[in-house]
This record gives C-alpha cells, structure tokens and sequence, in this order.
C-alpha cells in the first residue's frame, strides 16, 4: 500500500465548477498536510495547508482535514482554465526530522 | 529575492558518465532535499540533509551521492550505477529549529531535467 495515495485523474471539470480532489494516507500519526500546484514541467507550487481537522479556506480554495478517517481533501470553487494542472499532496510524517510523502498526483483539465 | 537555484535546467548525459547537479539556496532553510519526478508519479526522496556535513539517504538513494559541505548549497550527483537516471529532479529546502518562522512547507527550486542519450 502505497503510503500516500490520489486518484490520477485526468480530472475533466467545467469552467466554473467545483473540482473535489481526495487524498488518503497511511501514517495515522501524520502532523501536517499539504497540497501543490504543478503546472507541466515546471516545480510544484504550495497552494494550501492544514493541520488541524476541519476546513480551511482561502480564496477560491478550501482544505478539508479528516485524520480519524485518514484523508485530506481540496476544493477548488469556480474553476477557471489557469488551474488546470496536477495537483500533489503531501504529508509530513512522524519523522522529527520533518519527511514529506508525496502521492502521484491528480491531473484536473478545466474546460471552457 | 530569497530562492533556490538549480542548474542546469536541462541537461543530456551519455550512459557511463557520472553528471552534478547544483542547488543553491539563499533562504537560510537548515534542510535541503533531492527529490525524484517521472512521468505520472509522485516526488521520490533521494537525499535529504538537516546540518552541514551532515546526510540522510532516502528511498531511491541508489546510485547517487550529494555533500553539503555550505549551508547554501546540496548538489546531487547522478553516477553511472545509476541505471534510469532520465527524469524530472527537484531540490527543496526548508527552516527547522526554534525561531523559524513560516508553515513548514517545502520550498522547491525550478528543477533538473537529465534525460540519458
């Protein structure tokens, strides 16, 4: 079992939509969780973070935390062209050190 | 502007060649990471550092070597043992330690990508 896990996608999602992007994983003692932008060949870019359980939210995008249930969510509200991209999380373990698993990635196409 | 720099940007090697990439960092971020890309995956961690003089493997070490001889700086070198060195690499750094402010984020540099002729 892959320690961080994502639905690949493609994502295909209307402009002005909502896009629902899950992530779970395995580590019940995870602190932190993060979610990143890649756009195609570029470096990922951090959009959202949360650490405690319950939503986060800011501008168009809200976090939503589940650690009983081991999953992490992002919404994306009226979704526009320039967020297609592959969305990654990643979770900080219990490592004092601070290691962060990545999952693979959801790709999310919004189309006009 | 505070950042982290990678170079080169592309890069070509032929197969038996050991190459280095360099990462720079002006941040100053106490950990500095290595991180593989291939298409349709995840980030795999290759070497991770905390201190000066000080590196951890991660779970592709295999077939590369880094030193952190500065703060500043944590090249990787991708060896000719290496055998699918081809792909997507990716420096990261970020603070530890008390009086760092910030959310504990990584910190990525614009990336490496090695392809093999």
């Amino acid at each position: 079992q892959k320690e961080v896990e994502q639905n690949s996608g493609p994502l295909s999602v209307p402009e002005g939509a909502i896009a629902s992007l899950n992530c779970t994983y395995s580590d019940r003692g995870s602190q932190s969780f993060f979610w990143y932008r890649q756009y195609s060949g570029k470096s990922p870019e951090l959009i959202m973070f949360i650490y405690s359980n319950g939503d986060k939210e800011d501008g168009r995008f809200t976090a939503q935390l589940n650690k009983a249930s081991q999953y992490v969510s992002l919404l994306i509200r009226d979704s526009q062209p320039s967020d297609s991209a592959t969305y990654l999380c990643a979770v900080q373990t219990t490592d004092s050190w601070g290691k962060f698993q990545f999952g693979a990635g959801t790709q999310v196409v919004v189309t006009p | 502007d505070g950042g982290i720099t990678q170079s080169p940007k592309y890069l070509f090697r032929k197969e038996g060649q050991n190459v280095t990439l360099s990462c720079e960092q002006n941040l100053n971020h106490d950990a500095m990471y290595w991180y593989r890309q291939d298409p349709g995956q995840g980030l795999r961690l290759i070497y991770y550092s905390q201190i000066v003089n000080d590196f951890q493997k991660g779970d592709i070490a295999e077939g590369y070597s880094v030193s952190r001889e500065k703060k500043e700086s944590f090249p990787l070198t991708v060896t000719s043992a290496q055998k699918n060195p081809t792909a997507f690499y990716l420096c990261a750094s970020r603070p530890i330690g008390r009086g760092n402010s910030g959310t504990g984020e990584l910190f990525f540099g614009e990336g490496s990508r090695l392809t093999v002729l």
